[in-house]
């Protein structure tokens, strides 16, 4: 079945030091979402990509939408404390939604 | 005050029992979505809904069923079919397009403990 993961699936980092989560789906998706969920919260959505090999910027934060459209990053600049919580990329194939597995992050002051 | 509202935050529930989750949206929004989160796993569709009185299966929607009645309301039953309710349930809303996905709101889920 479809399956949409993300690697790596948890990452400590050191306040100040980058970080970068890869998304991998089974099947080509018509656009790719990046939600960020903190410890006990819910999922907050932060961007869209639509086109193929798209890339846009938030601040630190930088998306790219692969080629393929099967396959996405999310790299965070010189991170900070606020950065920490899960970031999840999800998207649709066909009629259904899918998310990633999530990447936990970590950051230590 | 804008938002997506569920209730209650932690459900307790014997085993056999069935059980809604309520979920209301005052956005304005024609789609809603229902998903479960099991520790340390992404979120998975168990339906949604893209206008009222129509609803799609997602991936998982074995031993759980909905109904949309009114634009604001979604409410998820968990059946006594449901092989291992246990689980954080997260109800979302966006706008909707026919073929097209959009950014979705996210109420702040119930924790539900079926023993």
């Amino acid at each position: 079945g479809q399956q949409v993961m993300q690697i790596p699936q948890y990452q400590h980092v050191q306040e100040g030091e980058d970080f970068t989560t890869y998304c991998n789906s089974s099947t080509t998706l018509s656009n790719i979402q990046w939600y960020k969920q903190r410890p006990g919260g819910h999922p907050v959505f932060l961007i869209q990509l639509v086109k193929s090999g798209e890339v846009k910027k938030q601040k630190r934060l930088t998306f790219q939408f692969g080629e393929a459209k099967k396959n996405s990053s999310l790299h965070i600049t010189a991170t900070q404390t606020t950065d920490v919580g899960t970031y999840f990329c999800a998207g649709p194939t066909g009629n259904q939604f899918y998310f990633g597995t999530g990447t936990s992050l970590t950051v230590i002051p | 005050d804008g938002g997506i509202t569920q209730s209650p935050k932690y459900l307790f529930r014997k085993e056999g029992q069935n059980v809604t989750l309520s979920c209301e949206q005052n956005l304005n929004h024609d789609a809603m979505y229902w998903y479960r989160q099991d520790p340390g796993q992404g979120l998975r569709l168990i339906y949604y809904s893209q206008i009222v009185n129509d609803f799609q299966k997602g991936d998982i929607a074995e031993g759980y069923s909905v109904s949309r009645e009114k634009k604001e309301s979604f409410p998820l039953t968990v059946t006594s079919a449901q092989k291992n309710p246990t689980a954080f349930y997260l109800c979302a809303s966006s706008i909707a397009s026919s073929g097209r996905w959009y950014e979705q709101y996210f109420g702040p889920g119930t924790r539900l403990t079926v023993t």
